[in-house]
């Protein structure tokens, strides 16, 4: 019974460097979520997909920053020209259609991204 | 906009005495409410959480919540703590289920419970 599958679990990259994190939500879900966890901070919705489709982007960074969840494969977030700020732990959430919607997200274990 | 405030960053507490976590919302509408629990290194799992009906929650773990509309908090309590329930807690706030089916949390800021001997 998998749960939300986030890898890497750890990435380190020099600045300037692109970072792919990747995202498979939990069997029969359909919406994706991407929210940052900063040291000594909550976490930060940042995008909220389903397949093919961004649905709320509101706390992407207007530069840098993208998200895509295509047809077949997992959710990606990609971060291009990290700078040191960037570094942080990323957390990819899942939720089941809207008829089996409970309210709460499920999440994975988290990608830790540190620039160097 | 919806906001949440955990107002204790770090709460320290011997083992098997009682604890109590709070956490106040603002929001402009009827909201459900979450509690999530953050062991290190690992991803958040739910605790309890409340979307209607009676205002005390009871989730994992033995732990449970009371929704107090008027004063608009959704406290956490646990009875005696345990060395195993040192981790990060996390109070958030939906308001319900999006356009799409979806479903937008906003967390606190966290609260660091440490149990100690």
């Amino acid at each position: 019974n998998a749960g939300v599958m986030q890898n890497p679990r750890h990435l380190v990259r020099r600045r300037g460097q692109e970072a792919r994190l990747r995202c498979s939500p939990m069997k029969g879900h359909s919406h994706v979520y991407w929210y940052r966890q900063l040291p000594e901070e909550g976490l930060k919705f940042m995008v909220y997909l389903q397949k093919e489709n961004i649905i709320d982007e509101s706390g992407m960074p207007k530069e840098r920053f993208s998200a895509e969840f295509p047809k077949e494969g997992p959710s990606i977030l990609r971060i291009q020209q990290v700078v040191r700020g960037d570094s942080a732990a990323y957390f990819c959430a899942s939720s089941p259609p809207n008829t089996k919607n409970t309210g709460e997200l499920f999440f994975g274990e988290g990608s830790r991204l540190t620039v160097l | 906009a919806q906001s949440v405030t955990q107002l204790d960053s770090q709460v320290p507490v011997f083992e098997e005495a009682p604890v109590e976590l709070r956490c106040n919302y603002s929001s402009s509408v009827s909201v459900y409410l979450f509690w999530y629990v953050q062991y290190p290194n690992q991803g958040l799992q739910l605790l309890l959480k409340y979307l209607s009906g009676s205002t005390l929650v009871k989730g994992i773990n033995g732990f449970e919540a009371e929704f107090n509309k008027s004063q608009t908090s959704f406290h956490l309590r646990k009875p005696s703590v345990h060395i195993s329930d040192t981790a990060e807690y996390f109070c958030a706030v939906s308001e319900g289920v999006l356009t799409g089916g979806g479903n937008k949390l906003t967390f606190g800021t966290g609260t660091q419970l440490k149990v100690e001997l």
